[in-house]
């Protein structure tokens, strides 16, 4: 079975400053998706950026890029210009090839705070 | 387009009812995921529908079941409700044919048991 840990259960950041949030993953697949979600207290869960793993290059969508290593199974986000907005729970999350189905593996969350 | 629709947004329910919570999906959508997410255990995968078959299924207890319309609207069902059950039940849908296509949540359905 898969496992997602993310050690910082907490992060605080200046506005206009850069964060990174850590995650690592335990799998023995090679092929899989990897994920971040923001969740603000409204709950809605957000999709922020998707990682396929086979692809070297690493996503990025505006102020959110990740830094994908494979071989160390390390998947971080970095937020660029950070934004009041940006204040959420961040969830880091995992889904296999092996089936066909959606099922997703997260991470315990880091919750970001943003200083104005 | 509208999104993920969960009804009802709160409930409270006391120990031993059952309950059934809601999804609509997106349109077009025929993967239906559903979550439980609590602060000891965070966000665990319960089961997944794809054209009304249970497609995934989480280590939940007997208890969690759930369904999938011809529409493509999910229920979700727990009964003999116990006090570990309050949790925040989280739906998400997708197109559900390939691996790429990414889930859309909606807002959830906080349980609380008394």
């Amino acid at each position: 079975a898969q496992t997602v840990t993310q050690s910082q259960p907490e992060m605080s950041v200046q506005e206009a400053e850069t964060v990174t949030l850590s995650c690592t993953y335990d799998t023995s697949e090679s092929d899989y998706y990897l994920f971040w979600y923001k969740q603000p207290p409204s709950r809605q869960m957000i999709l922020v950026i998707r990682q396929e793993a086979y692809k070297q290059q690493n996503a990025t969508e505006n102020r959110f890029s990740v830094n994908f290593q494979k071989a160390a199974k390390s998947f971080s986000l970095k937020i660029s210009d950070s934004q009041l907005g940006d204040a959420a729970m961040y969830f880091c999350a995992y889904r296999t090839l092996n089936n066909a189905g959606n099922m997703l593996t997260f991470g315990g969350g880091t919750r970001l705070m943003v200083k104005p | 387009k509208a999104g993920v629709t969960q009804t009802p947004r709160y409930l409270i329910k006391t120990r031993g009812q059952q309950v059934t919570l809601s999804c609509s999906p997106i349109s077009g959508h025929r993967s239906v995921s559903w979550y439980q997410q609590t602060p000891g255990q965070g966000l665990q995968f319960l089961f997944e529908y794809f054209s009304e078959t249970q497609r995934n299924k989480g280590n939940f207890p007997g208890r969690f079941s759930g369904r999938q319309f011809s529409n493509s609207r999910s229920e979700m069902n727990v009964s003999t409700l116990e006090l570990g059950d309050s949790a925040l039940y989280l739906c998400a849908s997708s197109l559900g044919d390939t691996p790429n296509q990414p889930q859309h949540f909606g807002d959830g359905t906080r349980l609380s048991i008394l």
